[in-house]
């Protein structure tokens, strides 16, 4: 089992909708958790920091769940411009893991 | 502005020859990381660096070498021994050290002529 994965995608989304994604990790010691969002042929940028009580940016909400190990992003209203991929990022001691992304499209 | 600058973004590479890719960041950030992206697949660490002077082999080293002689600096470079070395180069840097929360460069783009 891969320590960090998520769905490939892609999901196509109309806009206006909500879409979740869900990034499940192995190692039960990590101890924290990022969203990145990567635009094609670019670099990826830090979207937000997952919290343990959940934390929300906006139109932009992450939680976690430590029991089921497993992270996700919510984004409500899509908008054109959130078409990319979407990293999550798993952070113990002595690694940082990133999954492979979800694609997102959001359909016109 | 502070930010992280690479360079080149395109790189090309002859059979045999080394090549060298600059990282330049003025965050003041203590660490500092290379990743290789393959098409449609996650980043790879490559190595990483936690302090001036001191860098770590990441889960793919063979075929790279780094040096960090400045805060500042984190040049990576691709030598010969890497048989595959076309892909999209990253570098980053962080406050703490090994933190998930990371400042990416716009990356350099590596192919074989």
């Amino acid at each position: 089992r891969k320590e960090v994965e998520q769905d490939p995608g892609p999901f196509n989304v109309p806009e206006g909708a909500t879409v979740a994604f869900n990034c499940t990790y192995s190692n039960s010691a990590s101890q924290s958790f990022f969203w990145y969002r990567q635009d094609c042929r670019k670099e990826p940028k830090l979207l937000m920091s997952v919290y343990s009580s959940g934390n929300e940016d906006g139109r932009f909400t992450a939680q976690l769940n430590r029991a089921s190990q497993y992270i996700s992003l919510l984004i409500r209203d899509s908008k054109l411009s959130d078409s990319a991929t979407y990293l999550c990022v798993v952070n113990r001691d002595d690694k940082i893991i990133f999954g492979k992304g979800t694609r997102l499209h959001i359909l016109p | 502005d502070g930010g992280i600058t690479q360079s080149p973004k395109y790189l090309f590479r002859k059979e045999g020859q080394n090549v060298t890719l600059s990282c330049e960041q003025n965050l003041n950030h203590d660490a500092m990381y290379w990743y290789r992206q393959d098409p449609g697949q996650g980043l790879r660490l490559i190595y990483y660096s936690q302090i001036v002077n001191d860098f770590q082999k990441g889960d793919i080293a063979e075929g790279y070498s780094v040096s960090r002689e400045k805060k500042e600096s984190f040049p990576l470079t691709v030598t010969s021994a890497q048989k595959n070395p076309t892909a999209f180069y990253l570098c980053a840097s962080s406050g703490q050290a090994q933190s998930g929360a990371q400042h990416f460069g716009d990356g350099t783009r590596l192919s074989i002529l």
